[in-house]
């Protein structure tokens, strides 16, 4: 029973243009909403992070936006570089265990 | 500044064999986490820790074990490898639980 999902495995898109990564939880207890970037051979990196008192928070060419009656997180990249291409994971603090929960990751391919 | 640092970066055992994957830190947090990554998934939580002395199950600890001694190190140990335990192991930290995760790069284990 996965918590967190992420429905897209893969995303292509042009450079110059967004790129919207998605996310749904299913738990409306969780409260705080991280995404991770991962490139191959290395591991994840912060990226951006959202507290549920808010519905968005920017951070440069990087926004986040939190749907709570949907239980949805998105992830947008604008404009989208050929340097964005990596793996995006979304997770989610779960203060009633104390641990983050990551979704299954979506591959961002930005073709020059 | 090092952060996270694993060793190996990659290993080959064989079914039956054990072996302990290093981790450390220079960061001086507390909160120390060893996560599996398989193809297509997201990071599975192994073990954690909150401090040293103190360490907990996370979702998937089954065939594996850690100790957590000094503030910096946090091994984990795979006693009678399986194949199921072919995966990408990595370990992170966190200043407090709430706070982002510092991931080192990886260790990618077969078990053949």
């Amino acid at each position: 029973d996965q918590q967190v999902k992420q429905n897209s495995p893969s995303l292509s898109v042009q450079e110059g243009r967004i790129s919207i990564l998605n996310c749904d939880y299913t738990n409306s207890m969780f409260d705080y909403f991280l995404w991770y970037k991962k490139y191959p051979a290395e591991g994840p990196t912060f990226l951006i992070s959202i507290s549920s008192i808010k519905d968005k928070n920017e951070d440069g060419r990087f926004t986040v936006f939190l749907n709570k009656s949907a239980k949805h997180l998105s992830l947008h990249i604008v404009p989208s570089q050929p340097g964005d291409s990596a793996v995006y994971f979304c997770a989610v603090f779960s203060g009633n265990t104390g641990k983050l929960i990551f979704g299954q990751g979506t591959t961002l391919q930005v073709k020059p | 500044n090092a952060g996270v640092t694993q060793t190996p970066k990659f290993r080959i055992l064989k079914i039956g064999q054990s072996m302990t994957l290093q981790c450390t830190q220079d960061m001086n947090h507390n909160y120390m986490y060893w996560y599996r990554q398989d193809p297509g998934m997201g990071l599975k939580l192994i073990y954690y820790s909150v401090g040293a002395g103190i360490t907990d199950k996370g979702e998937v600890p089954n065939g594996y074990n850690v100790s957590r001694s000094t503030t910096e190190d946090f091994p984990l140990r795979l006693e009678l490898a399986a194949p199921s335990q072919t995966s990408v192991y990595f370990c992170a930290s966190a200043r407090d639980r709430r706070e982002k995760l510092f991931f080192g790069s990886g260790t990618q284990l077969s078990v053949l």
